[in-house]
């Protein structure tokens, strides 16, 4: 079983440069989002989806997009990299309502120079 | 705002120790309560949870009791392992049920 599978898992960028981070479920969530880790600060979450065609924007979503077109994926798009954008990035879906109950995919590391 | 409150850490035990991470929560109402926990490496994965008060959550060994009358769901295990080194979270949905607000997370070290 796949569960959450994310890509890639290490990625090194420069300043300005922008990059898509993927995120594919096949346990047919209809929630799913994006969180980031950075030390001492817990996770923060991005953005979210409820389904296909449906996002909305978390705690910290400067500097990220996201969109929804199938129930499986859920990219999570950076624009415009920055040194602040440096981070562990961790895919999380769930079946609603239950959605505390994540199932995360195994993370992103990001570095921008 | 909701928010959790973890302990500092990191938490340093040897093999067979007992576990205490504190957790004490703000809410409105009586939302559910999770640990989870992240074994070097890899994603967070859910340890236990309960959704009302005076439940007790357990998997793995571990238990959390969400006592509503000091809003806390602190872990705790009897006899620790080195398997279980690990950084451990708590967790609480939002108001709106659309996402988890994470405590800043208490790192475990266990030796032999």
């Amino acid at each position: 079983n796949a569960g959450v599978t994310q890509t890639p898992k290490f990625q090194v960028l420069k300043t300005g440069q922008s990059m898509t981070l993927q995120c594919a479920q096949d346990m047919n969530h209809e929630y799913m989002s994006w969180y980031r880790q950075d030390p001492g600060m817990g996770l923060r979450l991005i953005h979210y989806s409820v389904g296909a065609g449906i996002t909305d924007q978390g705690e910290v979503p400067n500097g990220y997009n996201v969109s929804r077109s199938t129930t499986e994926d859920f990219p999570l798009r950076l624009l415009s990299a920055a040194p602040s954008q440096t981070s562990v990035y961790f895919c999380a879906s769930s079946s609603l309502p239950n959605t505390g109950e994540l199932f995360f995919g195994e993370g992103s590391r990001l570095t921008v120079l | 705002g909701d928010s959790v409150t973890q302990m500092e850490g990191p938490v340093t035990l040897s093999e067979e120790a007992f576990l205490t991470i504190n957790c004490t929560y703000t809410a409105t109402g009586y939302p559910s309560l999770f640990w989870y926990v992240q074994y070097p490496g890899e994603g967070l994965q859910l340890l236990l949870k309960a959704t009302k008060a005076d439940d007790k959550g357990s998997n793995k060994g571990f238990e959390a009791t969400y006592r509503k009358e000091t809003t806390s769901f602190h872990l705790e295990k009897g006899s620790v392992q080195v398997s279980d080194s690990a950084v451990y979270f708590c967790a609480l949905p939002n108001q709106a049920g659309t996402a988890l607000i994470f405590g800043k997370g208490t790192t475990l070290s266990v030796s032999s």
